[in-house]
């Protein structure tokens, strides 16, 4: 069953945690994708990766970090200098950046308490 | 500035009409235009992608329309049902300075009732 996942569906976290989102896709896309959705706001990007060890920022990169050690794998880590990290977390991937469809995944409410 | 404008913002229909979503853009240079539906708490499916040539296409009750010269595209859902209940996103992709990027609108939360 082809797809893209993300665990957990819901994560809470004390003030000054560090914590991490996995992201898999096993559709042999290359590039992958995190966004950040708010009430009332379109989708932000975060970070993205066209290729295995290569990641790029996105318009919102403060207080987030990535990794690309597999194709299938593009964890998102929210860290403490995260000032608002309370939000919809999506991952997404895609065949290639340009021009193509990205794939979903169902994402990660965050809540930080 | 690359933007993409929806609206309504939020919009309420009984069950079996129809309505239609608009959504109005100015990413220049243009390459595509999708929408998708965002169930609550869900991950956005894509419905349609619609590029510079493309005027109509259909998916289902879903249609999308496009015109490029005004740069606005809209969505009609034909005899709605309680499943459309969700958020429809307008997405433009168009191109900055980092190479290729995705514009999101706010979306149209729609509520189907019966």
């Amino acid at each position: 069953d082809g797809g893209i996942t993300q665990s957990p569906k819901y994560l809470f976290r004390k003030e000054g945690q560090n914590v991490t989102l996995s992201c898999e896709q096993n559709l042999n896309h290359d590039a992958m994708y995190w966004y950040r959705q708010d009430p009332g706001q379109g989708l932000r990007l975060i970070y993205y990766s066209q290729i295995v060890n290569d990641f790029q920022k996105g318009d919102i990169a403060e207080g987030y970090s990535v990794s690309r050690e597999k194709k299938e794998s593009f964890p998102l880590t929210v860290t403490s200098a995260q000032k608002n990290p309370t939000a919809f977390y999506l991952c997404a991937s895609s065949i290639l950046r340009q021009h193509n469809e990205q794939f979903f995944g169902p994402g990660t409410r965050l809540t930080v308490l | 500035k690359n933007q993409v404008e929806q609206s309504p913002q939020s919009l309420i229909i009984l069950e079996g009409k129809n309505c239609t979503l608009q959504c109005n853009y100015t990413v220049s240079p243009f390459s595509n235009l999708r929408w998708y539906k965002q169930d609550t708490g869900r991950g956005p499916v894509s419905l349609t992608i619609m590029t510079f040539s493309e005027n109509t296409k259909s998916n289902g009750r879903y249609t999308a329309t496009l015109d490029a010269d005004t740069k606005q595209s809209s969505l009609h859902i034909t005899a709605s049902q309680l499943s459309d209940s969700a958020s429809y996103i307008c997405v433009v992709s168009g191109r900055n300075q980092a190479g290729t990027a995705l514009i999101f609108g706010k979306g149209t939360t729609l509520s189907v009732s019966s």
